[in-house]
């Protein structure tokens, strides 16, 4: 099957970027989407972007895609404490998706 | 927006037991929906495509024998955990793909932690 990798840890400091990598294999996937989930929480759709697309920015995050490599990445500006959760990469056709493992971000004061 | 809704959002039972759970479209029609489960700290793993009015498509490694899905109506599919063992508890979570063809966003329902003992 279709295999979603990502770190499985990031800590940052309040104010200052994340960043959140990615790498998929299916290349036929038409979208692919950042994902966040609190603790015991279901999962939020954070952004998403059109496999066409090369970057896509919307208000404080910022997703790069590089079809080439199959390399997604999410970037959150001024990270707050609220950002603390998994964030998940995932990828699919006919809205069956793929996750990666999910990366834990921590943000500390 | 469209909104997903599961039932019960958690559920305790003990080895040996049954659980149904539901997953329910509230303001558009369903055709197909996926169940996905997640282990505790990891991925959410695809386990099955729901059909209304067909059999559900299981995904490699799930015993279709075990996680019984019926897909009853346009807007209600059921999960249920046959002869549930501790390994079966988890988190399950369904969705199902927009109202409109193309649209990107597919929507899932909040969860339903299983437990059982």
């Amino acid at each position: 099957g279709e295999d979603v990798e990502q770190s499985l840890f990031l800590s940052v400091r309040e104010g200052d970027s994340s960043v959140i990598n990615c790498t998929y294999t299916d290349s036929s996937s038409t979208y692919l989407y950042w994902y966040k989930q609190e603790p015991g929480a279901g999962l939020q759709l954070l952004t998403y972007i059109f496999s066409n697309m090369d970057m896509k920015q919307d208000q404080r995050l910022t997703v790069l895609l590089n079809k080439k490599d199959k390399h997604l990445s999410l970037r959150i500006a001024d990270t707050q404490t609220g950002d603390s959760a998994i964030y998940f990469c995932a990828e699919g056709n006919d809205y069956k998706l793929s996750f990666g493992a999910g990366t834990t971000v921590t943000v500390r004061a | 927006g469209a909104v997903v809704s599961q039932h019960p959002s958690w559920v305790i039972c003990k080895s040996g037991t049954s659980v149904k759970i539901e997953c329910r479209s509230l303001d558009f029609q369903a055709t197909t929906m996926f169940w996905y489960r997640q282990f505790p700290k990891q991925s959410l793993m695809l386990m099955a495509t729901s059909n209304e009015g067909s059999k559900a498509t299981y995904e490699q490694g799930v015993e279709k024998d075990k996680f019984l899905i019926n897909h009853a109506s346009l807007t209600l599919s059921t999960l249920t955990v046959t002869s549930a063992h501790p390994e079966d508890s988890s988190f399950y979570i369904c969705s199902a793909p927009p109202p409109l063809a193309g649209a990107y966003e597919q929507y899932f329902g909040p969860g339903t932690r299983l437990t059982v003992t």
